[in-house]
């Protein structure tokens, strides 16, 4: 099985901060995905990246695999109640399965 | 298009009792999957297809069966549903062979074992 630890876990934040999630896993991958799920919906892709140390934007949205294909983070700008939901890493190996992380369930105050 | 579609969208079951998650798309995907999605565990790969005819393992097999006749649909089967088995189960769809696995869910199956 390969372990895939999100951090943190809950974040509850107000409107207009930043914050970073991380994903963090032992084995290398050779890709990896981020996933926003609201309530009672699956999970929706937001960005896959590939290479070690690269680095993608989505709007507010900075994601980055680490230079070792361990580890990623995203990082959000100025949240927003939109922002709202869980977000889930996924290592893929391979296999071409994935692996989810753990999740770490967002909530961005009015 | 539809995407990927999941029948029903809420199950109750008495321990012991059978039934079948429906799930099919409509993308021509050639690979298909099933999570279970616990609290606090994420998501975990029950079984999975690269191709009609074509199964395998995932993660947590126990207790499921899956069959792949056609690309469109991939049924999930509890032969004797246990409490343990409570869950969200979300089917998934993708290309096969692709270097990034990028993976369209569909809207879960929501079951409770009693």
């Amino acid at each position: 099985t390969q372990l895939l630890e999100q951090s943190p876990q809950f974040l509850s934040i107000q409107e207009g901060e930043n914050l970073t999630v991380y994903c963090n896993s032992s084995s290398v991958f050779s890709s990896l995905q981020w996933y926003r799920q609201e309530p009672g919906e699956g999970p929706v892709l937001l960005v896959t990246v590939v290479t070690g140390g690269e680095v993608k934007k989505l709007k507010r949205l900075t994601f980055q695999f680490g230079d070792a294909r361990k580890d990623s983070s995203l990082h959000i700008t100025a949240a927003q109640p939109g922002d709202t939901g869980l977000y889930l890493c996924a290592g893929q190996t391979g296999a071409n399965n994935l692996f989810f992380g753990t999740g770490t369930r967002l909530t961005v105050i009015p | 298009n539809a995407g990927v579609t999941q029948t029903p969208k809420f199950q109750v079951l008495k321990t012991g009792q059978s039934m079948t998650l429906q799930c099919a798309q409509d993308m021509n995907h050639e690979y298909m999957s099933w999570y279970r999605q616990d609290p606090g565990m994420g998501l975990r790969l029950i079984h999975y297809s690269v191709g009609a005819g074509i199964t395998d393992q995932g993660e947590v097999p126990n207790g499921y069966n899956v069959s792949r006749s056609t690309t469109e649909d991939f049924p999930l089967r509890l032969l004797s549903a246990a409490p343990s088995q409570t869950s969200v189960y979300f089917c998934a769809s993708s290309y096969w062979g692709t270097s990034s696995n990028e993976q369209y869910f569909g809207p879960g199956t929501r079951l409770t074992v009693t």
